[in-house]
C-alpha cells in the first residue's frame, strides 16, 4: 500500500509569510507525528496526535507554529510569519498504534528566504 | 535528561569492514531504541530496534549492542557495502510518554563506504 506522503516537496517563501505543510498518513494508522530536521541537527519531535485525543503540542517552538488532523487522517503543520531559522525538512511520520514503528514521509523542504 | 548523544558524526569504512556508531543517553526510562536508516531527499526508514530486556539483537549484518547498565547503544554493520552509504540515526523513547512515543533522535552519523 502506499506510504506516508507529503506536500509540497519543496516550498520557498518570503519572511514573514504564512505556510501550510501536508501529511498523508498510511491509511488506518492512529498516531500522527510531526518532526523538523535542521541542516547538522538531528530531527526534532514537534507535534504528536493519537486518535480522537487532543494533540500534543509539546515539541512546538513558537506559538507561531501549530497544526491540525481532520477526521483522524490527513494533517495540516501551519507556520505563522516565518522566520529565516524555520527553514528545515519537516517530516511527518504514522504508526498503526502507540509503540508502533513510525513509517515517516519524504518530507517538505521549507526555506525561508 | 531527554538528550540523545552519537557519535561519531562522520564515518568513513572501507568495502568490507565494520561501521560501528555509538549513542549514548541519560534518561534511564527510555525502553525502546532503534536505528533509522536516511537516503538523501528521503525520510528516515526503520533499520533495527532494541528493547532493554536484551544485550544484543541482528538482523542480517546488522547488530544493536545494548548496555543498560552504561547506558549505551551501539550499530554495527559487518561487511559494509557501498550501498549502505547513509546517514544512520539512533533514537530513543518511553511508553507513556507525554508525547506518546514520540522519538528522541541523536544528531546522526555520515556513512561513506568507500569502494
Amino acid at each position: 500500500g502506499a506510504g506516508v506522503s507529503q506536500s509540497p516537496s519543496n516550498k520557498v517563501t518570503e519572511k514573514g509569510k504564512d505556510v501550510e505543510l501536508r501529511c498523508d498518513p498510511i491509511s488506518g494508522h492512529t498516531a500522527l507525528y510531526w518532526y523538523r530536521q535542521s541542516l547538522g541537527q538531528g530531527l526534532e519531535f514537534l507535534i504528536y496526535f493519537q486518535g480522537n485525543s487532543a494533540p500534543d503540542k509539546s515539541g512546538l517552538p513558537s506559538d507561531r507554529f501549530s497544526a491540525e488532523r481532520t477526521g483522524g487522517s490527513v494533517s495540516t503543520l501551519t507556520i505563522q510569519r516565518t522566520q529565516q531559522e524555520d527553514s528545515a525538512v519537516y517530516l511527518c511520520a504514522s504508526s498503526s498504534r502507540n509503540f508502533a514503528e513510525q513509517f515517516f514521509g519524504p518530507g517538505t523542504r521549507l526555506t525561508v528566504l | 535528561q531527554q538528550q540523545v548523544k552519537q557519535s561519531p558524526q562522520s564515518l568513513i569504512v572501507q568495502k568490507g569492514g565494520i561501521s560501528i556508531i555509538n549513542c549514548a543517553y541519560e534518561n534511564t526510562a527510555f525502553d525502546y531504541f532503534p536505528w533509522y536508516q536516511q537516503f538523501p531527499g528521503k525520510g528516515p526508514a526503520l533499520l533495527i530496534a532494541i528493547r532493554p530486556d536484551v544485550s544484543e539483537k541482528k538482523e542480517g549484518r546488522f547488530t544493536i549492542s545494548f548496555n543498560k547498565s552504561a547506558k549505551q547503544f551501539s550499530l554495527h554493520i559487518m561487511d559494509s557495502q557501498p550501498g549502505d552509504s547513509a546517514t544512520y540515526f539512533c533514537a530513543a523513547s518511553m511508553r507513556g510518554a507525554q508525547a506518546g512515543t514520540a522519538l528522541i533522535f541523536g544528531k546522526g552519523t555520515t556513512l561513506s563506504v568507500s569502494s
